[in-house]
């Protein structure tokens, strides 16, 4: 198994460009999410999926879009880069608990992305 | 929503010494801790998680210890190696919010010989 994977892995942008970000898994995951890292602020939450169909929106939902039209997939778009959203930008995704909270979330290996 | 706060944000200890992250969370409701390492330029790892129906729990040499009157949480790590040297982070979330993770800031883990 792949687990879960990014694409592409490196990215720069001008201003106003857009893009769109692919995270893929293989393990049958409900929950997929889009974290970006920047130094000092750890992890946020961006948008989330509970399944193929569904998202919502994270702690910092501005500027970007997700889609989840297939279960093992999780697009992450942005319509116009800002410089502001220079950062490394990580996947996860993670099994529906059983009547309690949690459970790890298995995350891709990250696309570094520059916005020029 | 919930807030997490982790100190200290690095923390240098020689191999073998003990070292000691703490995080604080604000909402009574969180009821799931996972703590995950993230060595330069890799994805971040789970290493160990608590619920909140647990004091402690202990694999190895990792533990992590969960105050719930207190709102806070720490991770030990024994006998440290030069292979701990990583950033590590804490995590908070509770039932039916998608196990949604609201981390710290990270703790920059330097173990020196």
């Amino acid at each position: 198994n792949a687990g879960v994977t990014q694409t592409p892995k490196f990215r720069v942008l001008k201003t106003g460009q857009s893009m769109t970000l692919l995270c893929a898994q293989d393990m049958n995951h409900e929950y997929m999410y889009w974290y970006r890292q920047d130094p000092g602020m750890g992890l946020r939450l961006i948008h989330y999926s509970v399944g193929e169909g569904t998202t919502a929106k994270g702690e910092v939902p501005d500027g970007y879009n997700v889609s989840r039209l297939k279960k093992q997939n999780f697009l992450l778009g942005l319509e116009s880069a800002a410089p502001s959203q220079t950062s490394v930008y990580f996947c996860a995704s993670s099994s529906r608990p059983r009547n309690v909270a949690g459970g790890e979330q298995f995350f891709g290996p990250g696309t570094r992305l520059t916005v020029l | 929503g919930e807030n997490v706060e982790q100190h200290p944000s690095t923390l240098s200890v020689q191999e073998g010494d003990s070292a000691v992250i703490k995080c604080t969370y604000s909402d009574s409701a969180s009821n799931y801790f996972p703590w995950y390492k993230q060595e330069l330029g890799k994805r971040p790892q789970l290493i160990i998680d608590i619920r909140s129906n647990v004091g402690e729990k202990k694999d190895q040499r990792i533990a992590v210890t969960l105050n719930k009157t207190a709102k806070h949480f720490s991770l030990h790590i024994t006998e440290t190696q030069p292979e701990d040297s990583a950033v590590y982070f804490c995590a908070a979330t509770s039932t039916g919010t998608a196990s949604k993770l609201t981390f710290g800031t990270g703790t920059r883990l330097q173990v020196t010989l």
